[in-house]
């Protein structure tokens, strides 16, 4: 699981900036999940999304995020005019395509997460 | 609504103390279960999961888990705990379904004395 790569590690950003969070999935995942968590908060699902597809972002807030995978490259969860409320850790977990093998295929594997900081 | 809940936020034990921590879920359909674990500073790692058959599942580092099926749970157990053992655990469910997507408990801090 260590193939989950996020970048970067800690990112501060001034009130009213944006935030760009990087997630390169394990090589041949087509599926990536993002997770926010605050302190005693637990990890709360934000969005699901395939290649070029979003599957559920049913816990992405209404204004101000977005979140993409496209094609290319990797999955970047985009935070704008950013306020202190989203100063937390972001992880990413990608998973492998959907296929006959239930046992693999819905486990998730997680990154080392980006800690965004704003100030 | 789907969610899943951690009753305890924070337990505290002695090592060689046994351990149980709560998971219970609310989710239509079947199910598969989780369990991952995040030591301080890193990443979440899987300990143990449920897919089918056995509901008596065994994980790494001595850990297990029993899916209680008419019970909605899906408790951790330690017979024998290390200082090692301190972390964050999160129990976890996901349907199915190809969109189904995997919903964590708030977790529970466990903490061990030497």
């Amino acid at each position: 699981n260590a193939g989950v790569m996020q970048n970067p590690r800690h990112l501060v950003r001034r009130r009213g900036q944006e935030a760009r969070l990087r997630c390169s999935p394990v090589k041949g995942h087509s599926h990536v999940y993002w997770y926010r968590q605050l302190p005693e908060e637990g990890l709360k699902f934000m969005v699901y999304l395939q290649k070029e597809n979003i599957i559920d972002e049913s816990g992405m807030p209404k204004e101000r995020f977005s979140a993409e995978f496209p094609k290319e490259g990797p999955s970047i969860l985009r935070i704008q005019q950013v306020v202190r409320g989203d100063s937390a850790a972001y992880f990413c977990a990608s998973s492998p395509p959907r296929g006959t093998r239930v046992e693999t295929d819905t486990e998730a594997f997680f990154g080392q997460g980006t800690r965004l900081t704003v100030v | 609504a789907q969610s899943v809940s951690q009753h305890n936020h924070h337990v505290i034990l002695s090592e060689a103390a046994s351990l149980e921590l709560g998971c219970n879920y609310s989710y239509g359909g079947t199910v598969n279960l989780f369990w991952y674990v995040q030591y301080p500073g890193q990443h979440l790692q899987l300990l143990l999961k449920y897919f089918s058959g056995d509901p008596l599942v065994k994980g790494i580092k001595g850990f297990e888990a029993e899916f209680i099926k008419s019970k909605f749970s899906f408790n951790l157990r330690k017979p024998s705990v290390q200082w090692s053992d301190t972390a964050e655990y999160f129990c976890a469910v996901a349907g199915y379904s190809s969109a189904s997507k995997i919903i964590f408990g708030s977790g529970t801090r466990l903490s061990i004395r030497p």
